[in-house]
């Protein structure tokens, strides 16, 4: 257990569904990242929160939707997802300053 | 801007050999540097990181890195690859604001034959 803990593990959903992916941290830290990762393709950054605020957003399609109510959560919301959309979600936190990341084991989606 | 090049996105060694996993970063403030290892559908590790002071960091399972300025580079080092060190690693720069965003290289797949 990293500190950062990501449900669920994996998820299989329709394109017609509606889900969300969960990810919590008690570190302490005050920013948070959602990262897709696809087989053979670098790590994308999909979305950041510094102190509950989204302070980038990386071209991420519409049907990709965070929040984070608070700065031990973060969520993201999927909906009408695309077969291509399926790939390892990672969220990760990170400390004010120069700390570096902490990850959660992800959540491995497929879209069928 | 901040950038990291990881040379060479697949490496091969056979057990027991040295690992040298080579980065090198274009900053433009004095660099953190980081090195995440990453294992078969897990997310990414800390193997180790760079802030300031010595310029050789030890970090967990044998790996270290050193950090050359007059090379821009960080490469990761281990003197006996086992069989559990197959993994991705990546190497990472923080974005030279305030805030603790990484900037990540392209990944280097380290496969270890017996």
């Amino acid at each position: 257990e990293t500190g950062v803990t990501q449900t669920p593990r994996h998820l299989v959903m329709g394109m017609t569904n509606k889900k969300s992916l969960k990810c919590e941290q008690h570190l302490g830290h005050n920013a948070m990242y959602w990262y897709k990762q696809s087989a053979k393709k670098p790590l994308e950054l999909m979305f950041v929160y510094s102190l509950e605020e989204r302070v980038e957003n990386n071209s991420v399609p519409s049907r990709f939707s965070p929040e984070c109510p608070n700065s031990s959560h973060l969520f993201l919301h999927l909906h009408t997802l695309q077969p291509e959309d399926s790939a390892l979600y990672l969220c990760a936190s990170s400390p004010r300053g120069q700390g570096g990341y902490t990850f959660g084991s992800g959540t491995r989606l497929t879209v069928v | 801007a901040q950038s990291v090049t990881q040379l060479g996105s697949h490496v091969s060694v056979s057990e027991g050999a040295l690992v040298l996993l080579r980065c090198n970063y274009s900053s433009s403030v004095p660099p953190y540097l980081f090195w995440y290892v990453q294992y078969p559908n897990q997310g990414l590790q800390l193997l180790l990181k760079y802030t300031t002071g010595a310029t050789l960091v030890k970090g967990i399972n044998g790996f270290e890195a050193e950090f050359k300025k007059s090379e821009t580079s960080f490469h990761l080092t281990k003197p006996s690859a086992h069989m559990s060190d197959a993994a991705e690693y990546f190497c990472a720069v923080n974005d030279g604001n305030q805030g603790g965003k990484l900037i990540f290289g392209q990944g280097t797949e380290l496969s270890v034959k017996p």
